[in-house]
């Protein structure tokens, strides 16, 4: 069973919420993945967790704040955003060695107004 | 020059054709090669993974060619439903870590 789990599939917020996305996976594997995706542009790497550490953070904004509870869940935590950050927001997984093989959750679709 | 390169489509083929993709990647210690399909508004799913001897599943065959840092994809007798988008993409630090990147994606339209 190659599944992600994303909740919830599709969000509005205003540019002064906080909200939070979250990610489940039950597959064992212990690299998860935070990915921006905007139309008709491939998925850009945020964050990388590998054994639920930090491993990678591509210069994100701080308005974006990542968290990794255990090694099936991943939390992305949301704090006043900007309309140019509405896009779909896909989590992975991978077992976190080579040939890291990663598996995608549905995504969330976040609009910021 | 672009870390994943693609061939920019759209291809626009009849059903029951052969298209081939071409990818180019720049970094020669790349080690880990995919292709990925996403259809519109979803998530990508993994195609294949890319080996060095070539791999093939059901119509879908797979390249890897490390001297030229080239990898290609060959469908054949093409349906209506691989109308999608297929993304090459490559693990471009040799393994040091376990980033991927993307290339842009060809978009191929199956006819009827």
């Amino acid at each position: 069973d190659t599944e992600v789990t994303q909740t919830p599939k599709h969000l509005v917020m205003g540019m002064t919420n906080k909200k939070s996305l979250k990610c489940e996976q039950h597959m064992g594997h212990r690299a998860m993945y935070w990915y921006k995706q905007k139309a008709k542009k491939p998925p850009e790497l945020m964050f990388v967790y590998s054994y639920e550490k930090l491993s990678i953070n591509e210069s994100v904004p701080s308005r974006f704040s990542p968290e990794c509870p255990n090694s099936s869940l991943l939390n992305l935590h949301l704090h006043a955003l900007q309309p140019e950050d509405s896009a779909l927001y896909l989590c992975a997984s991978s077992q976190g060695g080579h040939p890291y093989e990663q598996y995608f959750g549905p995504g969330t679709r976040l609009t910021v107004t | 020059r672009k870390e994943v390169e693609q061939d920019p489509g759209p291809f626009n083929v009849p059903e029951g054709a052969t298209v081939a993709f071409n990818c180019t990647y720049s970094n020669s210690a790349s080690q880990s090669f995919f292709w990925y399909r996403q259809d519109c508004r979803k998530e990508p799913k993994l195609l294949m993974s890319v080996y060095s001897s070539g791999n093939e599943d059901g119509r879908f065959t797979a390249q890897l060619n490390r001297a030229s840092q080239y990898i290609s994809l060959l469908i054949r007798d093409s349906k209506l439903s691989d109308s999608a988008t297929y993304l090459c993409v490559v693990n471009i630090d040799g393994g040091a870590t376990n980033k991927l990147i993307f290339g842009t994606g060809t978009l191929l339209a199956v006819q009827p």
